[in-house]
């Protein structure tokens, strides 16, 4: 089956610096990537789609500027928090969509990245 | 209002229960509906979709879809422990768009 990893399960850095979370499928090309933030007990909320090679697209409230998003490879996605402060503490994680499969719709999700910022 | 509304729970049952959940959507144009499962700190993994309205039947797992009363289900069978997780549906209107997620329903299922 199609894997999605994320890199890495669990950072805790310092307000004001930047954090870099990436996203690889392993076993398959991801033309689209996407990226969700969960809060606890809430549900997943789209932050971005990033298309391999184009710049992303963000969700309505999401500061490009302060999460940028990297679809440099078929098979990588890396997000950054720029300047992190203790609100964006939250549980990122991202999918993948395989569009060279009959499950075109079907989106792969990764394991999550839970970040603390101090 | 939100475009996806779904009770999250929790929803404790006993083990061999049939577990119902389910949700409602404001969005007509919405066609395809995916139910995920979701373990807490890990992803979400996707157990049933759905193309526009009807049954489908995997396993223990069998997803409803009424689109004319904007509404879906997804009920298991014999339920057991290891189906404790958060259940999210979620929805979209095309194949490749975004997904619409519903805020997930805590399900305990107790031995």
């Amino acid at each position: 089956g199609a894997v999605v990893s994320q890199h890495p399960s669990w950072v805790i850095c310092k307000s004001g610096t930047s954090v870099k979370i990436e996203c690889r499928s392993l076993d398959f090309q991801a033309t689209t990537m996407f990226w969700y933030r969960q809060f606890p007990k809430q549900s997943l909320m789209l932050m971005a789609t990033s298309n391999e090679g184009s710049k992303a697209t963000y969700e309505q409230g999401v500061e490009k500027d302060k999460f940028l998003i990297n679809h440099a490879s078929l098979t990588l996605s890396t997000l950054t928090v720029t300047s992190a402060h203790p609100e964006d503490s939250s549980f990122y994680i991202c999918s993948a969509r395989d569009a060279s499969g009959h499950d075109y719709y079907e989106q792969y999700f990764g394991p999550g990245t839970r970040l603390t910022v101090t | 209002q939100k475009e996806v509304e779904q009770d999250p729970g929790p929803l404790s049952v006993p083990e061999g229960a049939i577990v119902s959940l389910n949700c409602t959507y404001s969005n007509s144009a919405f066609q395809y509906f995916m139910w995920y499962r979701q373990y807490s700190r890990k992803g979400p993994e996707l157990l049933m979709y759905t193309y526009s309205s009807g049954n489908k039947e995997d396993g223990r797992f069998t997803a409803q879809v009424d689109k004319s009363s904007k509404y879906i289900s997804l009920f298991i069978r014999d339920s057991q422990p290891s189906d404790s997780a958060t259940y999210l549906c979620a929805m979209s209107e095309n194949s490749w768009g975004k997904l619409q997620f519903g805020a997930g329903t805590q399900v305990v299922v107790t031995p």
